[in-house]
Formats: C-alpha cells, sequence, structure tokens
C-alpha cells in the first residue's frame, strides 16, 4: 500500500537556520510526490512537487528531490525566515494519481 | 485563495445528530476530495468524485456519504455523530480524476472545523 512517513516533530530554529524535514515513502506504482504547507487556521497549499524520479521540485527557496532509489522526498531550505512557521506535509499520489496519502505533518517554528 | 470554497467555517453540534458539509471546487475542475484531519489519525483520504460519480473510496465510515451534484459542488454528509468525529474536514479539488501516469494539482479549501460535543 502508500504510505508517508516524516520526521517527527516540532522543529524549532533561528532565522536563516538551514531546514530539512526528512521524508520517505511507500507506493505501488509510479507516485508523484508534494509537499504542502499549513500555516495557522489557514488550509493546505501546494508547496512543491515531483512526478519523476529525479525531479527536484522548487518553489520560495525550498526544495526536494525524488530519490526513488532511496524512496525519499526530503524537504529542505537554505536559510529559514520566521514566515515560513507553519505545518509541512509530505504527501505522495501512490500509483493511481487520484488521492493523496499524507504523513503526520511536522511543525516548524522559527524565532527571530 | 485557492478558489475552493467551504461552507460552513465551523460547526458544533450534540453527538447523534446529522451534519451536512458543502463544498464548490475551483471553476472548471471536475473532481472533489474530501479528506478529514484530526490529531490522532493525521489527515486522511475519504472519497472523491469525479463529475458527478464517486470514483475513489478511502477511510470513510459508513455513517458518512458524499454525493456531487450537476453543478459539480459536493456534500459529505456525517451522520450519527460521535465524540471521535470532531476533526478539520478539507475538500480539494483538481481538473481531472488521475489515472496512472497523470497527476493533476489538488487545491485546497480553508476546512470545516467540526466540533461534536
Amino acid at each position: 500500500g502508500n504510505s508517508v512517513t516524516q520526521m517527527e516533530g516540532p522543529v524549532t530554529l533561528s532565522e536563516e537556520a538551514f531546514l530539512t524535514i526528512n521524508c520517505t515513502y511507500t507506493a505501488t506504482g509510479y507516485p508523484s510526490l508534494f509537499w504542502y504547507v499549513q500555516y495557522p487556521g489557514e488550509g493546505l497549499q501546494l508547496l512543491l512537487k515531483a512526478t519523476k524520479a529525479d525531479d527536484k521540485g522548487s518553489n520560495k527557496g525550498f526544495e526536494a528531490t525524488y530519490r526513488k532509489e532511496t524512496t525519499s522526498f526530503h524537504l529542505e531550505k537554505g536559510s529559514v525566515q520566521v514566515s515560513d512557521s507553519a505545518v509541512y506535509f509530505c504527501a505522495n499520489s501512490g500509483g493511481s494519481n487520484y488521492k493523496l496519502t499524507f504523513g503526520k505533518g511536522t511543525l516548524l517554528t522559527v524565532n527571530p | 485563495d485557492s478558489g475552493v470554497t467551504q461552507t460552513p467555517k465551523h460547526l458544533i453540534t450534540a453527538t447523534g445528530q446529522r451534519v451536512t458539509l458543502r463544498c464548490s471546487p475551483r471553476s472548471g475542475d471536475l473532481s472533489v476530495y474530501w479528506y478529514q484531519q484530526s490529531l490522532d489519525q493525521g489527515l486522511q483520504f475519504l472519497i472523491q468524485y469525479y463529475n458527478g460519480e464517486e470514483r475513489a473510496k478511502g477511510n470513510i465510515l459508513e455513517r458518512f456519504s458524499a454525493q456531487q451534484f450537476p453543478d459539480l459542488h459536493s456534500e459529505l454528509n456525517l451522520s450519527s455523530l460521535e465524540l471521535g468525529d470532531s476533526a478539520l474536514y478539507f475538500c480539494a479539488s483538481s481538473p481531472l480524476g488521475g489515472g496512472q501516469g497523470l497527476y493533476y494539482e489538488q487545491y485546497f479549501g480553508p476546512g470545516t472545523r467540526l466540533t461534536v460535543t
């Protein structure tokens, strides 16, 4: 079946620190992989995506590379800002590509 | 703003009651997905409709049902409510229904927070 495992939070960083949030997946077929972000009191927003192996998704300074050999899709950002404080969800679409399976979410707090 | 609207924003009701959550997808999107977000279960896929027909089912309880209408809006009906049904319910939409080798980005609404007392 499909599953996503992401690192447990919470993660607390100082502004301008380097961020890594680990994510590994299992899926049947050829999944697409995603990172979604949820700001306090809001819905989920797609942060970035990758649809095939070795693709790199990037947006707003965040990056993640689809690694088929390690079944991973780790989220990174070189210099976080206070405004990046949110919950981050890793997700995969499985092989069928019509539903998303989410990880449990990682709460990131960035302090000034 | 994703273009997906959900009403109501908040809902407080008692155990045993029935409620209806409404979702309007982005203009032109044919697929609607329902997800439940709770503290213990995280974000879980409930059900998908594509152009009025049920396309996929996830961890949806028998007490819950959904439908998609000809104008493409969708409703999620929750009945015989229990305390454990308290959660955030999200609706998402995408242009098409997906399929092997295809993916269409899902756009999420702001959610309906259901509190069962």
